[in-house]
């Protein structure tokens, strides 16, 4: 089992410019959630999703929009990409909601 | 208020010492806690989870919740150099489900 993959690693990214950060899982978990750690900080929740085809919003979603067509994929769209979004991408999964967390090893962004 | 509050370090421990991690949340109704350790560039991976009371022990790792108090806490015994990580307080809230980071600890394990 692979677990969760993302892609890419890493990403510079100019002002106004947009992308997707990809995540999967092989583990065929319903719960997906993306994070983000800004340096010496916590994680902090951008968005998540309980199953194909629902998601909702966490603590910080402006400027990210998600979606969840199939159970393995949960990509991260960045529209309009600004300074602020820099940061390290976690994506992850359980598969139940009070289970632990299965990391992705993280893509980190640079806007300039 | 944060919703979870650690202290962000460092923590400064000798080799072999116990090093005592603690974290507070708001919320009463909290149900599941979980403690990440996070190496420099790297993704978070799970040390421990506890869901009732008490302490739980997993090798050198004991976990002890205080629902009460709102307090988990994560003691690491015979502390070695490889200890040397940041340690993430998680916490699931009693709605809802979204897991709420701390901001972590920094432990710094000298030989």
């Amino acid at each position: 089992n692979a677990g969760v993959t993302q892609t890419p690693k890493f990403r510079i990214l100019k002002i106004g410019q947009s992308m997707t950060l990809q995540c999967t899982q092989d583990m065929n978990h319903n719960y997906m959630y993306w994070y983000r750690q800004d340096p010496g900080m916590g994680l902090k929740l951008i968005y998540y999703s309980v199953g194909a085809g629902i998601t909702d919003k966490g603590e910080v979603p402006n400027g990210y929009n998600v979606s969840r067509s199939t159970t393995e994929d949960f990509p991260l769209r960045l529209e309009l990409a600004a300074p602020s979004q820099t940061s390290v991408y976690f994506c992850a999964s359980t598969d139940s909601y009070n289970s632990p967390l299965h990391f992705g090893n993280g893509t980190r962004l640079t806007v300039t | 208020q944060k919703e979870v509050e650690q202290n962000s370090g460092p923590l400064s421990v000798p080799e072999g010492a116990i090093a005592s991690l603690n974290c507070t949340y708001s919320d009463r109704g909290s149900q599941s806690f979980f403690w990440y350790r996070q190496y420099s560039g790297k993704s978070p991976e799970l040390i421990m989870s506890i869901y009732s009371n008490g302490d739980k022990e997993d090798g050198r790792f004991t976990a002890q919740l205080n629902k009460a108090s709102q307090y988990v806490s994560l003691l690491i015994r015979d502390s070695q150099p490889s200890d040397s990580a940041t340690y993430l307080c998680a916490v699931l809230k009693a709605a809802g489900n979204k897991l709420t980071f701390g901001g972590g600890t920094r432990v710094l394990v000298k030989p």
